[in-house]
């Protein structure tokens, strides 16, 4: 069975600092890869994604994300945050060529940024 | 113009009460599903259903049904509610298949059951 692990459960940060939030996931066979992000009262929205290809993603807002399988993680990063990436952020993976209704999600990372 | 939307926003009610919670998406996608999201944050995928197949969660207590009248919605219902169903709910959906069709969600329905 999948299961994804997100190492922190909150991640402060100071405005214009990098961030790296962790993720590591467990799978006898390949998987696609998900970063989603909530912000407060929202649903959740697509930030970055990896399927195959280049080991390195890049998503929305600035954010990237880097696929290692050797260390079976997929941690995402910002070189420099703003106040506006408050939330919530998800780490999910799928079976390859599963469907979606098969989206393993981590507990959660709260990023607060401070000024 | 909103994608997935979802009503109510905010549901209070109290225990032993039915109650249904609608979900309609605009994006032509075939696959819709609801997800329990608990007080801790963690997301539960709960049913996907498109128009060939209903796949549930087998955790599920059977007090919860979704219905759908057609593609663009699928509704849930929950009877005989309790304390522990209290919860934010999210509707999704996607088209169906590989994960290069990411899932698009709704804002969430708070529940909270008294």
């Amino acid at each position: 069975a999948q299961s994804v692990t997100q190492l922190d459960s909150q991640v402060p940060v100071f405005e214009e600092a990098p961030v790296e939030l962790r993720c590591n996931y467990s799978s006898s066979v390949s998987v696609y890869l998900f970063w989603y992000v909530q912000y407060p009262n929202q649903g959740l929205q697509l930030l970055l994604k990896y399927l195959s290809g280049s080991t390195l993603v890049k998503g929305i807002n600035g954010f990237e994300a880097e696929f290692n399988k050797s260390q079976t993680s997929f941690h995402l990063r910002k070189p420099s945050v703003h106040i506006s990436d408050t939330a919530e952020y998800f780490c999910a993976v799928m079976l390859y060529g599963g469907s979606q209704g098969n989206l393993i999600f981590g507990k959660g990372t709260k990023l607060s940024v401070k000024p | 113009d909103t994608a997935v939307s979802q009503t109510p926003k905010y549901l209070v009610t109290q225990m032993g009460n039915d109650k249904s919670i609608k979900c309609e998406q605009n994006l032509g996608h075939d696959t819709m599903y609801w997800y329990k999201q608990d007080s801790k944050k963690f997301l539960k995928i709960m049913f996907s259903y498109n128009n060939k197949e209903l796949i549930i969660n087998e955790t599920v207590p059977n007090r919860f049904s979704p219905k759908s009248p057609d593609k663009a919605h699928l509704n849930l219902h929950i009877n005989s509610l309790e304390l522990g169903d209290s919860a934010v709910y999210f509707c999704a959906s996607s088209h169906q298949g590989a994960g290069n069709s990411p899932l698009h969600f709704g804002n969430g329905t708070r529940l909270t059951v008294t």
